[in-house]
């Protein structure tokens, strides 16, 4: 069974640069999550969607990123203007559905740094 | 904000059972607990999850207290891939919200 696929694997860009992330879940997978990863630190939820509509966003800096999920399969996230402090991993995940119990599966991650 | 309290750090021996506790004392009774794991460079394993019940399978065992204020997650013969940082989770309710984790050094 294919996982979670994510691209590219390591970008660097400048700070005020844009950038995108791409993620396909798992086939079937209805729930979607980004999360954030800081060098030392757990991954931090960004975004979850349920199919193609939005659950919850409220850690996502609306200002700069933005996500979406069109057709309810593949998710795209984006960063624009990039800062420093956007240096971190960038993580897809993907369960069946968004119930209890539920195992949810995470990607490699997208490896970003900011200079 | 995460639920769970983990040492921040552990050491076993190759071949020996590494014990790693995890308290979760305001856990609500229709929350699961999950174990994942996370080896430098990679995206997060999943390892386990338990509601009340104990579980088991061919990565790991989960033993729950029966008040479920805490879990252990043993691997019963660690070795030298399993030196990664370990995350205890109590899944509220369909997101994981992730804390700092035990970093797991086995050693030869």
């Amino acid at each position: 069974e294919a996982g979670v696929a994510q691209s590219p694997r390591y970008k660097i860009i400048e700070k005020r640069q844009s950038v995108a992330f791409w993620c396909n879940p798992i086939s079937g997978h209805a729930t979607l999550y980004w999360y954030q990863q800081i060098l030392g630190q757990g991954p931090k939820l960004l975004i979850q969607f349920q199919n193609n509509g939005v659950v919850d966003d409220s850690q996502l800096p609306k200002d700069r990123f933005s996500a979406e999920r069109l057709k309810g399969v593949d998710s795209t996230l984006k960063i624009q203007p990039a800062k420093l402090e956007d240096s971190a991993v960038y993580l897809c995940a993907s369960s069946l559905a968004a119930i209890p119990g539920d195992t949810i599966y995470f990607g490699e991650g997208s490896w970003l740094t900011v200079v | 904000d995460a639920k769970t309290t983990q040492p921040p750090s552990m050491d076993c021996a190759e071949g020996r059972a590494a014990n790693l506790p995890c308290n979760h004392s305001t856990i609500s009774g229709n929350e699961y607990v999950y174990w994942y794991r996370q080896i430098h460079s990679q995206g997060p394993q999943y390892i386990i999850h338990g509601l009340k019940n104990n579980e088991t399978n061919e990565m790991a065992s989960l033993i729950i207290t029966e008040d479920r204020k805490s879990s252990t997650l043993i691997l019963p013969h660690a070795t030298l891939r399993d030196t990664a940082v370990y995350y205890c989770i109590v899944r509220v309710p369909d997101k994981l919200i992730f804390g700092t984790g035990t970093r797991l050094q086995v050693f030869p």
